[in-house]
């Protein structure tokens, strides 16, 4: 089963406005990172945050990871047309297969 | 920098021919390297994953192998394609396996 659950599937929003993706995932992990994918392409790696880590800024991201709850959240400040693309969670594990396990997306639209 | 490409981009091949898609990174030594396969609209699934010359893991087992014949070159195969081996193939690469993943632009494969 998938470790990382995103939510939600889409979402819309207008240009400017905050965006914010959330990820669930079962088992304790190292870590959990952030992926961006634009209509078929390659992913891009957006932001790593550790175990012991609480909230991340880069740029206009802000990651936060509440071990407790086993989630994470993805807000997008000042959204653009831009960062119209599907945002992926990935978690790595501490104890199994030594392999990143994506969730399904989100797949996020900016409207002008 | 480093840089890591795929092709080729988009390929469409009939049932039971064979396939070869390559991928080669620059601008690094020894990285781990993964193949993906990503079904419309999904998440990422781990299809193998090489962390040196040689060596290959395979996660699910498919109609697909993979080879490493050289430290930055990581071929994805198959001898008889079937039509549920369509879809998007990714390659990727990391410093290690807790690190961030960098990308290829990816593989289109249609199976007619």
């Amino acid at each position: 089963s998938q470790q990382g659950e995103e939510d939600p599937q889409a979402l819309s929003i207008q240009e400017g406005e905050n965006a914010t993706m959330n990820c669930s995932y079962k088992t304790s992990i190292n870590n959990l990172q952030w992926y961006r994918q634009n209509s078929g392409r390659g992913l891009v790696h957006l932001i790593l945050i550790r175990s012991n880590e609480r909230e991340k800024h880069s740029g206009r991201l802000r990651v936060t990871l509440d071990t407790s709850k086993k989630s994470s959240s993805l807000l997008i400040t000042a959204s653009r047309a831009a960062d119209t693309a599907s945002y992926f969670c990935a978690t790595y594990q501490i104890q199994g297969a030594q392999k990143l396990v994506f969730g399904q997306g989100t797949r996020l639209t900016i409207n002008p | 920098s480093q840089t890591i490409h795929q092709w080729p981009a988009t390929l469409v091949q009939p049932v039971g021919s064979p396939l070869s898609l390559e991928c080669t990174v620059e601008g690094t030594s020894n990285p781990n390297l993964y193949w993906y396969r990503q079904a419309a609209g999904r998440g990422l699934q781990l299809l193998f994953y090489s962390v040196g010359i040689g060596q290959i893991s395979s996660e699910v087992p498919q109609n697909l192998s993979a080879s490493r014949p050289q430290d930055r070159q990581f071929i994805l195969s198959s001898k008889k394609l079937l039509l549920s081996d369509s879809g998007f193939y990714l390659c990727a690469w990391s410093v290690l396996f807790t690190y961030e993943q960098y990308f290829g632009p990816g593989t289109r494969l249609t199976v007619t």
